[in-house]
């Protein structure tokens, strides 16, 4: 089953800054997937990322608040921009295969100042 | 997407099976029923899928009604470590976004 690192494991941020999160694979994949998971609540996918396309959100999540890089089969990128206090939350990457379960990391928890 | 309906939470006492129900009464025939469970701090994790026989794996068993309109995680023993939010999620197997529902909080009583 794939491995997949995401960095940084937490971080405390200013309003109005931004922050990238790394999503590091083991294996070749051909699609990943980021999650939210606001405090309390459950997960909600904000987007697909194929390599070498853009990447597909979900209702309710825009590029120019998530923008997403995906440059190649084993890693991805998700920035979340102009923080809020709205913001803070759990961020999960998880990647997939064909005929394969969803393996996830442990994710991102993101606090705003 | 089908919905899943799934209890808040279970209480069950440790080194006893579990038995977590969930009904879908509009899934579609291509759904798999998929369990994923996550523990404290972590992401979720893969327990067991199916699509219309019953499952089994070394972390649990999966049983189907008939008419698949509801399904069943076994843990045969809990154990301490299985304190977790479990999961039911319906949708294709393999390359596919998953869609959370609510999920039931197990806690294991010692």
């Amino acid at each position: 089953s794939a491995v997949i690192s995401q960095k940084p494991s937490r971080d405390i941020c200013q309003r109005g800054t931004s922050l990238t999160i790394q999503c590091q694979v083991d294996s070749q994949v051909t699609m990943m997937f980021w999650y939210r998971q606001q405090p309390g609540q459950s997960l909600t996918l904000i987007a697909t990322a194929n390599q070498g396309s853009e990447a597909t959100y979900e209702s309710g999540f825009v590029i120019d608040k998530f923008p997403i890089s995906r440059p190649n089969l084993t890693f991805s990128t998700l920035t979340v921009s102009n923080l809020s206090p709205e913001d803070s939350s759990i961020y999960l990457c998880s990647v997939g295969g064909a005929q394969q379960p969803q393996h996830f990391g442990d994710g991102t928890r993101l606090s705003i100042l | 997407d089908a919905k899943t309906t799934q209890p808040n939470s279970m209480e069950s006492n440790e080194e006893e099976p579990v038995h977590l129900p969930c009904n879908h009464s509009t899934i579609s025939g291509t759904d798999y029923i998929h369990w994923y469970r996550q523990l404290p701090s972590q992401g979720p994790e893969y327990v067991i899928h199916g699509l219309t026989s019953n499952v089994n794996n070394r972390m649990a068993s999966l049983a189907i009604a008939e008419d698949r309109k509801s399904s069943t995680l076994i843990l045969h023993r809990a154990t301490l470590r299985d304190a977790a939010v479990y999961y039911c999620i319906l949708g294709l197997f393999g390359n596919e976004k998953l869609t959370f529902g609510t999920g039931t909080r197990l806690t294991i009583i010692p």
